[in-house]
């Protein structure tokens, strides 16, 4: 069964620094591209960073581009996002999602989110 | 960045009712068009990919169509579990933009 498991959100003042990790299980995880996908509170979809699956190529939303960095280790089946200078507008639910084998470029499987709340 | 507006923002219908949804997209997209389901508190669901194409496990009341720029969500009949929220992605180009949804309401 393919599982991915995101951790690590919480509260943290504005300008302050978070790492969230997501842990990939049921697949070939070295064989996907992996996103970060942010919801702000009541708010849309954002896709602010994809990595692919060797991890040699990353993608920022321009909104995070210069403060978040996306990497991965394969060999530990497990996504990273680190947030630095982070803000208020950054408060959302992150969820991390899998790039299907479609060709598509869609997301077929998605964690259950990370609620990161940036705020004084 | 490839702009996805969704009409309506929102809708009422009842059980066994045909909703149809709408997505239009600021450029030609091909087929490049994904919907997903979502509930409140829940991560989203691929529901349907490349513009028809019906994901595994997905009920086939869920239909979906279009080409280019115009693409439509169509629930033939409207199930009690089928009340969340709807948004279109497409995946043509990055970054990959979402609709801003449409919440189906019950009536």
């Amino acid at each position: 069964e393919v599982q991915v498991l995101e951790s690590g959100g919480g509260l943290v003042q504005p300008g302050g620094s978070l790492r969230l990790s997501c842990a990939a299980s049921g697949f070939t995880f070295s064989s996907y591209a992996m996103t970060w996908v942010r919801q702000a509170p009541g708010k849309g979809l954002e896709c602010i960073s994809t990595i692919t699956d060797s991890g040699g190529s990353t993608y920022y939303a321009d909104s995070v581009k210069g403060r978040f960095t996306i990497s991965r280790d394969n060999s530990k089946n497990t996504l990273y996002l680190q947030m630095n200078s982070l803000r208020a507008d950054d408060t959302a639910v992150y969820y991390c999602a899998k790039d299907s084998s479609s060709g598509w470029r869609n997301f077929d499987y998605w964690g259950q989110g990370t609620l990161v709340t940036v705020s004084s | 960045d490839i702009q996805m507006t969704q009409s309506p923002s929102s809708l009422s219908a009842s059980v066994g009712d045909r909703v149809t949804i709408t997505c239009r997209a600021s450029q030609t997209i091909s087929i490049y068009l994904n919907w997903y389901q979502q509930k409140p508190g829940k991560a989203p669901k691929l529901l349907i990919y490349a513009a028809s194409s019906l994901q595994s496990g997905v009920p086939s009341r869920f239909s979906g169509s279009g080409s280019g720029t115009d693409f439509t969500l169509t629930i033939s009949s409207l199930q009690p579990e089928d009340f969340a929220t709807y948004y279109c992605q497409q995946s043509f180009r990055s970054p990959r933009t979402f609709g801003q949804g449409t919440k189906v309401e019950i009536k």
